[in-house]
């Protein structure tokens, strides 16, 4: 069964810091998309991608926050640099029409 | 206000308890409704999916679309401890582009045996 592919699973990282996120979706899915989910709640859209453009990026903190997508496949999103409230888990989804399917997430940690 | 709430519960049954989920938006605008079933420390898994109004059905599960009172729930029938997770509803109105899904807090569930 296809699954959208997420790595590292999990990543501790001290503030200040770099770290990036990478994701391979679902074979045919245009549609990428990048979620953070904070510990009780549900996930908040970061960005999405049709494709290599970006759809939506209105919640991205872009002075520290930023993904692509440069051939249309996979997609790496960075936070530079990093800060304690970015704790979260990091989620990338996928579709070819309207559901979405999702990774299994990284877990971010900042100490 | 949200425009998607959901009752963070915790809600807990018994095995073999019918549970009933729900959550209310406040957008006209969306038409397409899902459910996610979340485990701890794992990605979301789709469970139902269902555009505009009307009921549909899936095994023990059964989710059920109202727009005209802004209202969506989910049925779970003969619940096993197996379902114990956290149950995502998520929405969106779907453009030309695609459209983002907005999601609520999410039910933590609890089916004890």
């Amino acid at each position: 069964e296809a699954e959208v592919a997420q790595s590292p699973r999990y990543k501790i990282t001290e503030k200040s810091q770099a770290v990036a996120f990478w994701c391979d979706p679902i074979s045919g899915h245009a549609t990428l998309y990048w979620y953070r989910q904070i510990l009780g709640q549900g996930p908040e859209l970061l960005v999405q991608f049709q494709d290599e453009s970006v759809v939506d990026d209105s919640q991205l903190p872009k002075d520290r926050f930023s993904a692509e997508r440069l051939k249309g496949v996979d997609s790496t999103l960075k936070i530079q640099p990093a800060e304690l409230g970015d704790s979260a888990m990091y989620l990338c989804a996928s579709s070819l029409s309207r559901e979405a399917f999702f990774g299994q997430g990284t877990r971010l940690t900042v100490v | 206000q949200k425009e998607v709430e959901q009752d963070p519960g915790p809600l807990s049954v018994p095995e073999g308890a019918i549970v009933s989920l729900n959550c209310t938006y406040s957008n006209s605008a969306f038409q397409y409704f899902m459910w996610y079933r979340q485990y701890s420390r794992k990605g979301p898994e789709l469970l139902m999916y269902t555009y505009s109004s009307g009921n549909k059905e899936d095994g023990r599960f059964t989710a059920q679309v109202d727009k005209s009172s802004k209202y969506i729930s989910l049925f779970i029938r003969d619940s096993q401890p197996s379902d114990s997770a956290t149950y995502l509803c998520a929405m969106s109105a779907f453009d030309n582009q695609g459209g983002k899904l907005i999601f609520g807090q999410g039910t933590e569930l609890s089916v004890k045996p």
